[in-house]
């Protein structure tokens, strides 16, 4: 069975500092990757998602992500954060027989100050 | 264009009585997923729904819980004689089909207590 780890659970860093968010899943199969982000009282909204091809992925907002097969992580990368960044973000994956059904990390509270 | 809608955003319930939750998708969406998360946990998979049927109910409960995507109207998830354990947030989300280019949009979740 597929999981995932998100070995942060909180990362409080300073406006305009480079931050990188963590994460490694486990799986027998090829899988897709995503990140989410959820911002208070709002839905996760996807940030980015690798499905195959390039393994650097640009997502929105500034973010990107790079898949590492040998090392099986995704990190979850920008190099200069804003307040506005500061949300939990959560990793995912699926499988390639069940794409729908994704498994989560427990996510990552990023607290970007001033 | 409306993103996803769950209501009610937090639900208070006794223990033994019923939970009903309930997910607007986006408009034209048709395929349902609802997960969830734990405290101190990630989102868990529960059950994958298009119209009027229950395609994948893998991570669903086999006792109390149950869901439903009528032809017309939200979706339903269900819980009957709720206990302790089944605090949690409770996502929704939708998406236009199944392919693996298709993303899934999420609701703001429903925050179920039971006290």
């Amino acid at each position: 069975a597929q999981s995932v780890t998100q070995l942060d659970s909180q990362v409080p860093v300073f406006e305009e500092a480079p931050v990188e968010l963590r994460c490694n899943y486990s799986s027998s199969v090829s899988v897709y990757l995503f990140w989410y982000v959820q911002y208070p009282n709002q839905g996760l909204q996807l940030l980015l998602k690798y499905l195959s091809g390039s393994t650097l992925v640009k997502g929105i907002n500034g973010f990107e992500a790079e898949f590492n097969k040998s090392q099986t992580s995704f990190h979850l990368r920008k190099p200069s954060v804003h307040i506005s960044d500061t949300a939990e973000y959560f990793c995912a994956v699926s499988e390639g027989g069940s794409n729908y059904k994704l498994t989560f990390g427990k996510g990552t509270l990023l607290t970007v100050n001033p | 264009n409306a993103g996803v809608m769950q209501n009610p955003r937090h639900l208070v319930r006794r223990r033994g009585q019923e939970a009903r939750l309930r997910c607007s998708p986006m408009k034209g969406h048709s395929h349902v997923y609802w997960y969830r998360q734990l405290p101190e946990e990630g989102l868990k998979f529960m059950v994958y729904l298009q119209k009027e049927n229950i395609i994948d109910e893998s991570g669903m409960p086999k006792e109390r819980f149950s869901a439903e995507f009528p032809k017309e109207g939200p979706s339903i998830l269900r819980i009957q004689q709720v206990v302790r354990g089944d605090s949690a947030a409770y996502f929704c989300a939708s998406s236009p089909g199944r392919g693996r280019q298709e993303t899934q949009y999420f609701g703001p979740g429903t925050r179920l207590l039971v006290l």
